[in-house]
């Protein structure tokens, strides 16, 4: 079974310009969870996607949006680019949202 | 407000000896721990898990500890071995709630050979 993938793995971008990363679930997973990680703060919760619904929500400036499509694959969004938005975000599936979460190898994002 | 705390950024350990991490949580609501082991350009990958029910779970090197009265968890390596080093996190959820995971900020872990 494929892992989870996410595109592109590297960005560079600048202050004031928006971007869209996106996540590919485990075929069958239906939940999707986005985190930042940061040095110094670990992974911070952005959203978690169940079904094309929005469950959860983390402490994130309305900037920060998603969106999940129906077959599980979901988009993450930030609309104007601060230089603390520079972090690596990383994706994870699971089947409903419990238990144990497989990550992708994250999207590290770069804002100049 | 930093409701799970690991408190030892880094930890170095010799090869076949054991490692402790450690891990502290404050939102007595948490019933669902988990431990994820980061290698560097890799995303997290799921290591072990308790659930609050119960107070140990083994598999095979690895074994998770809660305490719920302290709110404690650990995480012990027997033996540890060089391939263990990595940033290792805990992650905390009320699974009576939402589906959400508190991380803490990881624990770097170097065994050295």
């Amino acid at each position: 079974k494929a892992g989870v993938t996410q595109t592109p793995r590297y960005l560079i971008k600048t202050r004031g310009q928006q971007v869209t990363l996106s996540c590919s679930p485990i075929s069958g997973h239906r939940s999707v969870s986005w985190y930042q990680q940061t040095p110094g703060q670990g992974l911070q919760f952005l959203f978690e996607y169940f079904s094309e619904t929005q469950r959860n929500k983390g402490n994130f400036p309305g900037r920060f949006s998603g969106r999940q499509f129906s077959n599980s694959r979901s988009e993450m969004n930030v609309s104007t680019l601060e230089l603390g938005d520079s972090a690596l975000y990383l994706c994870a599936s699971s089947p409903y949202g419990q238990g144990s979460q497989y990550f992708g190898p994250g999207t590290r994002l770069t804002v100049t | 407000d930093q409701q799970v705390k690991q408190n030892s950024p880094s930890l170095s350990v010799q090869e076949g000896r054991i490692s402790i991490l450690n891990c502290d949580y404050t939102n007595s609501m948490f019933d669902y721990f988990l431990w994820y082991k980061k290698y560097p350009a890799e995303g997290p990958t799921f290591l072990i898990s308790i659930s609050s029910i119960k107070d140990k779970n083994e598999d095979g090197r690895f074994t998770v500890f809660l305490n719920k009265s302290a709110k404690h968890l650990s995480l012990h390596i027997v033996p540890s071995q060089p391939g263990d080093s990595a940033v290792y996190f805990c992650a905390a959820s009320a699974t009576s709630g939402t589906y959400k995971y508190i991380f803490g900020t990881g624990t770097r872990l170097k065994v050295l050979a």
